[in-house]
């Protein structure tokens, strides 16, 4: 268990509205991530963080944006969220700077009508 | 970013058989990450690679990093109805190194008929 938690687990929103997703982590890793998942193309970066204020782009960040105002927690905002961002949104750390390994959280599943 | 190719899509196998799986990609990787992922639930880590021609195992499970460093496979001896879930290959997203994201297989769906 990574410490992971992710809030919230389902919503259902309206097109154009505004979401922002919570990721929190325990343990202070340096590293986190966003992925979202969808039938037939696995999961795919959003973005991701590599300390306080340092965000980067992942593959597939139109539309997305995130902040990371304190260690423990890094936050994915849907501006305006369209029906093409219904997914599966995942979190994740990476326990160390030197390997690959990263750890999952328990996701959120996102519906926009 | 690099695409991962893995095969087969679905697999339907009869419990105590064994199960081979694997992921090949366009370009060179220096790790190789396996990840299971069950209903509702977020993947876990199985197995990390880190060496061409390496072979490891974790419990019934054992992967190698394939020696072109294109290819992955994991094996589950054995198989139990605990097993079924989707299997995840994955690697490191960019070759320019330090732990800037991954990119995932599809995953191979793993069903065990009674």
């Amino acid at each position: 268990d990574a410490g992971i938690t992710q809030s919230p687990r389902h919503k259902v929103t309206e097109t154009g509205t505004p979401v922002t997703l919570r990721c929190h982590q325990t343990e202070n890793h340096r590293y986190m991530y966003w992925y979202r998942q969808d039938p037939g193309h696995g999961l795919r970066l959003i973005h991701y963080s590599y300390g306080v204020k340092d965000t980067d782009k992942g593959e597939v960040s139109d539309g997305y944006s995130v902040s990371r105002s304190k260690t423990e927690d890094f936050l994915l905002t849907l501006e305006s969220a369209t029906s093409s961002q219904t997914s599966v949104y995942f979190c994740a750390i990476s326990v160390a700077d030197t390997t690959y390994e990263q750890y999952f959280g328990p996701g959120t599943r996102l519906t926009v009508t | 970013g690099q695409q991962l190719n893995q095969s087969p899509q679905s697999m339907f196998i009869q419990e105590g058989e064994d199960v081979s799986m694997n992921c090949t990609s366009s370009s060179i990787f220096n790790t190789w990450l396996w990840y299971k992922q069950e209903p509702g639930e977020g993947p876990v880590l199985l197995i990390a690679l880190y060496k061409a021609g390496e072979l490891t195992s974790n419990g019934r499970l054992t992967a190698q990093f394939g020696i072109t460093r294109k290819d992955s496979f994991l094996n589950i001896s054995a198989s139990i109805p605990s097993d079924v879930g989707i299997y995840f290959c994955a690697g490191p997203l960019s070759a320019g190194g330090g732990a800037d994201g991954l990119t995932f297989g599809k995953g191979t769906h793993l069903i065990i008929q009674p």
